[in-house]
């Protein structure tokens, strides 16, 4: 199975909250995990990527934390700022990268 | 150092003319892929080219859709005898390809939004 399953769809937090991402997938050949972020008017652009022998790869307040086992990830953005409202995609990547439906996430003021 | 490139960034024509959109890969960068995204839709998946041959076309949804890369660089992907349900936004991505066949990070263009009246 090649489908990338991306949840929520959208996704509203206060300033100051923990922005959660969640995607999970089927083929145990992927073997990168990228997320990407796009902003209005933009093309996507690379965020944070983990490969499947970490569980957990965090760059500043972005966090990825991945379950081989049950074959799920998620983003995790911590102290979620206003300019962090985007569209955010999952992939999971073999020969090709097959992505997620995307989330976007509105952070109020 | 420049990055993926697209034009043009608007495109708007009326149905049934042809169009064609172009990307510019960043330099070196073998795989590069087209996708559409319609709006507030996720990226859809149209075709993938390794060096100047296309081994992956299955996303192209119909056979007025074609593309065609030369010099293993420059991708032009053609939408002839365009339809309204063909406006969205056209995204171009490149990438190396590592050892073993396995891609590597895809770096997006801006993308060109194509409106068909």
């Amino acid at each position: 199975q090649q489908q990338v399953k991306q949840s929520p769809q959208s996704l509203i937090v206060q300033k100051g909250g923990i922005s959660i991402i969640n995607c999970a997938y089927e083929n145990t050949a992927f073997d990168y995990f990228p997320w990407y972020q796009q902003f209005p008017g933009k093309g996507p652009a690379l965020l944070i990527a983990i490969r499947p022998d970490v569980s957990e790869k965090k760059e500043g307040r972005f966090t990825i934390s991945f379950n081989k086992s049950a074959k799920q990830f998620s983003l995790h953005i911590m102290d979620s700022q206003p300019g962090d409202s985007a569209t955010y995609f999952c992939a999971a990547v073999s020969y090709k990268y097959i992505f997620g439906t995307g989330t976007r996430l509105k952070v109020l003021a | 150092g420049a990055g993926v490139s697209q034009s043009p960034s608007n495109k708007v024509t009326e149905k049934g003319k042809d169009v064609e959109l172009r990307c510019d890969p960043i330099s070196g960068h073998t795989a590069l892929y087209w996708y559409r995204q319609s709006l507030g839709q996720g990226l859809e998946f149209l075709i993938y080219f390794q060096g100047n041959s296309a081994p992956d076309k299955s996303g192209l949804p119909s056979d007025r859709f074609s593309a065609e890369r030369t010099g293993g660089s420059v991708s032009t992907l053609t939408i002839q005898r365009t339809q309204q349900e063909d406006s969205a936004v056209y995204l171009c991505a490149s990438s190396l390809v590592s050892s073993g066949g396995r891609t590597d990070t895809q770096y997006f263009g801006p993308g060109t939004r194509l409106t068909v009246l």
